[in-house]
Formats: structure tokens, C-alpha cells, sequence
């Protein structure tokens, strides 16, 4: 079965640098999407790329935050200089249709711990 | 944006069916209802969508009254690997680009004993 994949699985990194984080999207699939959770918080939405441009983004997505589908196959998401508030669980998610199903698949994540 | 309303937790038993209701009072003649499954420190799963009457998949069974504000999580006969927040959420049907912003609440913390 298809999957959504994301590297790395967890990163550590000293608040201010910058880390960026890939996801390889499900090869068919035309809308992509970032979102992460905070520990024991909700599943939040960051950011949906769709067409070579960002659709739609969060007020968490602020000018720290970036992405990028640099080839055919990888979506990026770069935060430019970290927080302690950035440690959270980064998911990467997409989808072939982007109208009126709901169906998103989610990669495993990439868990983003600062100093 | 509808909101929705769900149990924090529920806790089963193993071999029992479980039901979840999830309330959408606002619920707008374009949404869907979609039913998520997360595991710790994985990503949620998508486990079904409807949006009226009675949807049936492989992993569960989806009831829609007919006013649609609420809804029925069915998880016939769940084992110990059912454990697991289980979410409900309303998607707004597109007919254009630029794809779904799915908005996550808490969900339902789902406990299955033995």
C-alpha cells in the first residue's frame, strides 16, 4: 500500500537554527499539507500546497515557517529559526482529490525537539 | 466551520462493539462527516466519511440521522489495537483546488481492556 514518508523521524536542534524537515508524498497525489502536534495537544493544521503555491495556511505559519516541492517527489517544510515553542510532532499528509473527500494520509511524522 | 462534540474518552472491552456519537448542530448542507484514528506518536488514519445515512467499510460503520447534526462511530467487536483517539470532523466539500483543511479537536481517547 502506498505511503506518506517523512525524514528524519526525530530531530534535535539548539533554539535559532534552522531545520528542515522532507516528506515524499503518495506518488499520485496532488495536494499536500503540513500540520503538527504539540505534545498531548490537538493535531493542528499548518499549511496546504497544492499546484506549485501554498492554498491555504494557518496563523501558526508564520514567516519563520516555509515550503518548498523542490522535484517531482519531495515536499519540504523549513523553519528558518527555531523556537522552544517549535518542539512538537511534524505530520506530512496528502491527498489526490482536494474537493470534497476527506481523506488525507498521514505520514508517521518527524518529531522536532529545540533547545 | 461546524464545530463537533464528542466524548473526552470511552472505555471497552474486548469483543464488544463500541459506538461513538459525535454532535455537529451547525452542520452545512456541503459538509461531510470523516472519521480519523490516531495512535500515539503516529499520524491520524482515515477511517470513513459520510454524509447521510448509513456508510459501511471494513473497519466500521458510519450512521447519519436524517437532520445530519450528529453522527455514529460503530466499531463492531474491537480488540486491544483499537486503542486509540478516535476523531470526528466536518469537511467542507470543494469544488475547487487548494484542498482540505481538516480542523482536529480533541477526539475521543478510546481504552479497550482485555
Amino acid at each position: 500500500e502506498p505511503e506518506v514518508t517523512q525524514t528524519p523521524s526525530h530531530q534535535v536542534t539548539q533554539m535559532g537554527q534552522e531545520v528542515i524537515l522532507r516528506c515524499v508524498p503518495i506518488s499520485n497525489h496532488l495536494y499536500f499539507y503540513w500540520y503538527r502536534q504539540i505534545l498531548g495537544q490537538k493535531v493542528e493544521f499548518l499549511v496546504s500546497f497544492y499546484n506549485n503555491e501554498i492554498s491555504e495556511k494557518s496563523e501558526i505559519f508564520d514567516d519563520q515557517f516555509s515550503v518548498e516541492r523542490p522535484d517531482g517527489s519531495n515536499f519540504t517544510l523549513k523553519i528558518r529559526s527555531t523556537k522552544l515553542e517549535d518542539s512538537a510532532m511534524y505530520f506530512c499528509a496528502s491527498s489526490e482529490l482536494g474537493g470534497n473527500t476527506g481523506e488525507l494520509f498521514f505520514g508517521e511524522g518527524s518529531r522536532l525537539t529545540v533547545l | 466551520l461546524a464545530k463537533t462534540t464528542q466524548p473526552i474518552s470511552m472505555d471497552s472491552y474486548e469483543g464488544q462493539e463500541v459506538n461513538i456519537t459525535c454532535s455537529h448542530n451547525n452542520i452545512a448542507t456541503n459538509d461531510y462527516i470523516t472519521w480519523y484514528q490516531q495512535f500515539p506518536s503516529q499520524g491520524p488514519r482515515f477511517i470513513i466519511q459520510g454524509y447521510k445515512t448509513k456508510v459501511t467499510n471494513e473497519v466500521a460503520s458510519l450512521f447519519i440521522p436524517a437532520d445530519r447534526k450528529s453522527s455514529t462511530l460503530s466499531l463492531p467487536r474491537v480488540s486491544l489495537s483499537d486503542t486509540a483517539v478516535y476523531y470526528c470532523l466536518v469537511v467542507t466539500g470543494r469544488l475547487t483546488g487548494g484542498g482540505n483543511k481538516l480542523t482536529f479537536g480533541t477526539g475521543t481517547q478510546l481504552k479497550v481492556e482485555l
